[in-house]
Order: C-alpha cells, then sequence, then structure tokens
C-alpha cells in the first residue's frame, strides 16, 4: 500500500511563480525523501529530510517537516518549464521506502 | 546515468504468458526495491530485497516473484499475465534500506 499522500494531485503554474507540494503521512518516519519523475521516466532524487530536522534548502527546493503534524512540503521557487514532471514523498514508515500517488506540476513558460 | 540498468526498456506479451525482468543496481548497493506503476499511477511498492534476503514485501501478487542473486542482482517474474499487469516496473537500488533510491528507467511491460 501506499504511504505519503501528496496534495494536490495536480497543479499548474506559470513561470517564475512558486510551487508548494504537500505530503502527509501516517505513523512515524525516520526520513521522508521527495522525487520528481519526468513522464515514463525513472524517478531521481531531489532532497532527504531526517525526523529530527525541521527545514532543508536545495537550490531552488525548500522542504519542511512538520511532525506533529505528519506533513512535509516541497516548495519550488521561481519555477521554470523545465520544472514540469511529476512529485512524489516517499516515507520509511514500514521500514521500507513507499511513496505517495504523486503531484503533476505544470510550468506555463 | 544513476548506474541501475534493468532490461529489458519493453516488453510485449501475451496474457497467460510468463516474464522475467532484471535489474542491475548500482556498485556497492545492498538494498533492490522493485515498484509497479501503471499509467499515470503512483509507484506501487513491490517488494525489497537487501544484501540477498527479502526484507520486506508490499502488494505482491502470488503470481511474481523475486529474488537477488549473490552478486546482487535481481529479478522479477511474472507469470500467467493478465492484462492490468500491463505497467512501468522501476527497479531502484540504495546503499542502505531506507536510504536515497536510484532508480533504473524502468521495463515497460504491455500485456495484449
Amino acid at each position: 500500500s501506499q504511504q505519503g499522500e501528496e496534495d494536490p494531485q495536480a497543479l499548474s503554474i506559470q513561470e517564475g511563480e512558486n510551487a508548494t507540494m504537500n505530503c502527509s503521512y501516517k505513523t512515524s518516519i525516520n526520513n521522508l525523501q521527495w522525487y520528481r519523475q519526468n513522464s515514463g521516466r525513472g524517478l531521481v532524487h531531489l532532497i532527504l529530510i531526517r525526523s529530527n530536522e525541521r527545514e532543508k534548502h536545495s537550490g531552488r527546493l525548500r522542504v519542511t517537516l512538520d511532525t506533529s503534524k505528519k506533513s512535509s512540503s516541497l516548495l519550488i521557487t521561481a519555477s521554470r518549464a523545465a520544472d514540469t514532471a511529476s512529485y512524489f514523498c516517499a516515507t520509511d514508515e514500514n521500514n521500507d521506502m513507499r511513496f505517495g500517488a504523486g503531484t503533476r506540476l505544470t510550468v506555463k513558460p | 546515468d544513476s548506474g541501475v540498468t534493468q532490461t529489458p526498456k519493453h516488453l510485449i506479451t501475451a496474457t497467460g504468458q510468463r516474464v522475467t525482468l532484471r535489474c542491475s543496481p548500482r556498485s556497492g548497493d545492498l538494498s533492490v526495491y522493485w515498484y509497479q506503476q501503471s499509467l499515470d499511477q503512483g509507484l506501487q511498492f513491490l517488494i525489497q530485497y537487501y544484501n540477498g534476503e527479502e526484507r520486506a514485501k508490499g502488494n505482491i501478487l502470488e503470481r511474481f516473484s523475486a529474488q537477488q542473486f549473490p552478486d546482487l542482482h535481481s529479478e522479477l517474474n511474472l507469470s500467467s499475465l493478465e492484462l492490468g499487469d500491463s505497467a512501468l516496473y522501476f527497479c531502484a537500488s540504495s546503499i542502505h534500506s531506507t536510504g536515497e533510491l536510484f532508480f533504473g528507467e524502468g521495463s515497460r511491460l504491455t500485456v495484449l
């Protein structure tokens, strides 16, 4: 079964705007990861945040983690058309890595 | 290039048949995961191996089986195929059990 659940399912924005995606999970985790998938391709790891971290940055990406709410958010700032992809969160709730259904992001030029 | 190799890239077969998908993990990675992704859907976790041993099982059908060999490559066997088994099958590897995953480009299975 899937674990993390992303929201929204789809998001469409203009180039230059910020995109925020959310992920919720059910139990306790050691880490939460975000991945990107271009259509039909393999997933690519973006960022990992550990349960004792609250915020992490990587370039234009900012990830937050709220363990009390069992949720995480991924913010992509100053989006580009090349950011168009599906974004997935993955958690290790069962000591294995399970993914949510993903958020499909479309960035219009 | 993630360093994870999956073969074949594409496979077309008929209902009732059996196929084997192969995965070579990144050098040094001990953990191999298999996932199924149906059209425009999320990834369904099938099974995980760690250093040759089955470590976790997800939504893997009884018609499906997998193994990890001593050289750490893994195979996913799908039998008595049904139309609904048509999907992208991904393999991913990692050094640790729940660390960063490196994905192959997938094997696209079409069952006619």
